[in-house]
């Protein structure tokens, strides 16, 4: 088992560039929550995916969207890039049957605005 | 809104020591989760310890205990025997017990092992 991979590793953009993410979720898990943790924070949730909808909005502007695919990996695009969404970006999944606590992570996508 | 504080950015301990990290919430909910999360510099997050507000027995997983004050609000993480390898980020994290609803994450405590 894989896990919850995310690509890429690292990225490099600049001010007003659009950025995508991608998350792949654990085998037999199906939400799909992403997390934006800056330098120094512990992580702040975005929002969370589950049937291909958005089911849950944290306090984060309209530049940041995103999608889920059948297959439920995901996607997370941010457009207008400012230098304050420098961050690492988590992705973490769960499967919505299974116990409340389980919650798995990737290994973030660390994201530079330059 | 609930909120999480973590009031010590770093600790250091040594190794084969014992050292506790201290973690308060707000919350108006009754029934809920805490958890502690490690981050190695590897950034994975990993599950170290999570505990059932209902549950007055502190969780207890090998190394890793917490000491549960519910009236309190308080979650602290008590490390034994101290090993190179718990050198980490370490986060407080809360959640509702029912529905999907996110993790709530206070700031983290560093902490540094001292061979």
């Amino acid at each position: 088992d894989a896990g919850v991979t995310q690509s890429p590793t690292h990225l490099i953009k600049t001010r007003g560039q659009q950025v995508t993410l991608r998350c792949s979720p654990k085998s037999g898990h199906d939400t799909v929550s992403w997390y934006q943790q800056a330098l120094g924070q512990g992580p702040q949730f975005i929002f969370q995916y589950y049937e291909e909808e958005e089911r849950q909005r944290g306090n984060f502007p309209d530049r940041f969207s995103g999608h889920q695919f059948p297959n439920y990996s995901s996607e997370l695009n941010v457009n207008a890039l400012l230098l304050g969404d420098s961050a690492l970006y988590l992705c973490a999944s769960r499967p919505t049957g299974g116990l409340s606590y389980e919650q798995y992570f990737g290994p973030g996508t660390r994201l530079t605005v330059t | 809104a609930q909120t999480v504080t973590q009031s010590q950015p770093e600790m250091s301990v040594q190794e084969a020591e014992t050292v506790t990290l201290s973690c308060t919430y707000d919350t108006s909910e009754s029934d809920y989760y805490l958890f502690w999360y490690k981050q190695p510099p590897s950034r994975q997050m990993i599950l170290v310890i999570r505990q059932e507000a209902y549950k007055q027995q502190n969780a207890t997983e090998n190394r890793f205990s917490v000491n549960f004050q519910k009236a309190a609000k308080s979650f602290s993480l008590k490390i034994s025997d101290s090993q190179l390898g718990d050198a980490a980020m370490y986060f407080c994290a809360y959640r509702t017990y029912s529905g999907n609803t996110p993790l709530v994450f206070g700031k983290g405590t560093r902490l540094s092992v001292i061979a």
